[in-house]
């Protein structure tokens, strides 16, 4: 089955800096990338995502970049605010035009703190 | 409105059963579960689309699910087990494969 490793598990930035979290997968089916922001106590909260057939995609101060050949995929956030503050996960899945349904398989989080 | 899920927190005993309920954005026909803990992360359960169960994910039996004819959706556990205790998450999207998926704000079920 699927794997998604993630990195790394904790990243602290000064407020106004940019922040990178990475992910690799294993199965090259997968096809369909969304990145999840958890707040503490809340469930998550899809922020952006990317489909096989696109290399990178941006939404204001996030974006995503994918790269097949290599099985990673990366979440940019520039000009960090402390409302960024949370747990970022990404995900992966093989549905789309294989059919394979919606289930993700998720990286283990990523624990981001802007500092003031 | 976003996904729902009933109840927001729960505390139960070992050896008893729990159902939970996910009622899925309007006009979405898939519904899958997750399971949240702090050791395991975010973890499949299995996903139902049409009443139909599409997907499952390495759970015991004890866990099952189902769906209605309206897309809620519910999920039980039986025979509840310590480690059972985690944020138990439902998630929906519009068609049956390779679409958007939002989640709930999930239901907190401690088992004692």
């Amino acid at each position: 089955g699927e794997n998604v490793e993630q990195h790394p598990s904790t990243l602290s930035v000064q407020e106004g800096d940019s922040a990178v979290i990475k992910c690799t997968y294993s199965d090259s089916a997968s096809n369909y990338f969304p990145w999840y922001k958890q707040e503490l106590g809340k469930g998550p909260q899809l922020i952006i995502d990317i489909r096989s057939n696109v290399g990178e995609k941006k939404d204001q101060r996030i974006a995503v970049t994918l790269n097949k050949t290599a099985k990673h995929f990366s979440l940019h956030i520039t000009e960090t605010q402390p409302e960024d503050s949370a747990v970022y996960f990404c995900a992966a899945s093989n549905g789309g035009l294989t059919g394979g349904g919606n289930k993700l398989t998720f990286g283990t989080g990523t624990q981001l703190k802007v500092e003031l | 409105t976003g996904v729902t899920q009933s109840p927001t927190h729960l505390i139960k005993t070992r050896g008893q059963q729990v159902t939970l309920s996910c009622s899925p954005i309007s006009g979405h026909r898939s519904v899958s579960w997750y399971q949240q803990t702090p050791g395991q992360g975010l973890q499949f359960l299995f996903e139902y689309f049409s009443e139909t169960q599409r997907n499952k994910g390495n759970f015991p039996g004890r866990f099952s699910g189902r769906q209605f004819s309206n897309s809620r959706s519910e999920m039980n556990v039986s025979t509840l087990e310590l480690g059972d205790s985690a944020l138990y998450l439902c998630a929906s999207s519009l068609v049956d494969s390779g679409n958007t998926i939002y989640f709930g704000e999930g239901s907190w079920l401690t088992v004692v």
